[in-house]
């Protein structure tokens, strides 16, 4: 295992088209976390998993966006009828809880509305 | 909700200076709090944290200070190396690490 990945790291896509990510944790990890981060910023929290339950969801989400940890490991994150302001790089994080708390990011994934 | 507020944005120093970057809170009951490093293009690194129910942390080099009655922490980087130049992150979050609120971000530029 060597960390947190996510796919894919780049998208470009329409307005108004629906798009999906996917992050895989770190395997024994149960806490799953999603940002975004805009150029210039610091990552803002979108949602947060503890297993398969969605614990926390940020009150500036919009209703178009959805996440699942269906089975607790890996984790979507689906944007549907994307809008330029969208454009951004979308991080996933986790961490084991109990233990240190650290979270350990993914690439990201750059997201491109045109 | 939480808000965190990181100053300064951008800081230069030079090879062997000690670098400050500090960030404010709002909510009481924030009680973890981590910084991070990102350098361009790669993922945002843990490197040091601290608990409320301590003033002060070190790990060689970098150290951060915590004042709960302020709502205030900061980070302090000694004999800055250029390898220390990147983007510095703070966070807070509450006891139940559901929920982290990060800064903006400060851009420190060590020259050597």
């Amino acid at each position: 295992d060597t960390g947190v990945s996510q796919d894919p790291r780049h998208k470009i896509t329409k307005r108004g088209q629906n798009v999906t990510f996917r992050c895989d944790p770190i395997s024994e990890h149960n806490r799953l976390y999603w940002y975004r981060q805009t150029l210039g910023q610091g990552p803002e929290f979108l949602t947060y998993f503890q297993n398969e339950a969605q614990l926390e969801k940020s009150r500036l989400l919009s209703d178009r966006f959805s996440a699942e940890r269906p089975k607790g490991s890996f984790s979507t994150l689906e944007i549907q009828r994307t809008e330029q302001g969208d454009s951004a790089m979308y991080l996933c994080a986790s961490s084991l809880s109990p233990g240190s708390h650290e979270q350990y990011f993914g690439p990201g994934t750059r997201l491109t509305v045109t | 909700g939480e808000n965190v507020e990181q100053h300064p944005s951008t800081l230069s120093v030079q090879e062997g200076d000690s670098a400050v970057i500090k960030c404010t809170y709002s909510d009481s009951a924030s009680n973890y709090f981590p910084w991070y490093k990102q350098e361009l293009g790669k993922r945002p690194q843990l490197i040091i944290d601290i608990r409320s129910n301590v003033g002060e942390k070190k790990d060689q080099r970098i150290a951060v200070t915590l004042n709960k009655t302020a709502k205030h922490f900061s980070l302090h980087i000694t004999e800055t190396q250029p390898e220390d130049s990147a983007v510095y992150f703070c966070a807070a979050s509450e006891w139940n690490f559901n929920k982290f609120y990060f800064g903006s971000g400060t851009k420190l530029n060590v020259k050597p």
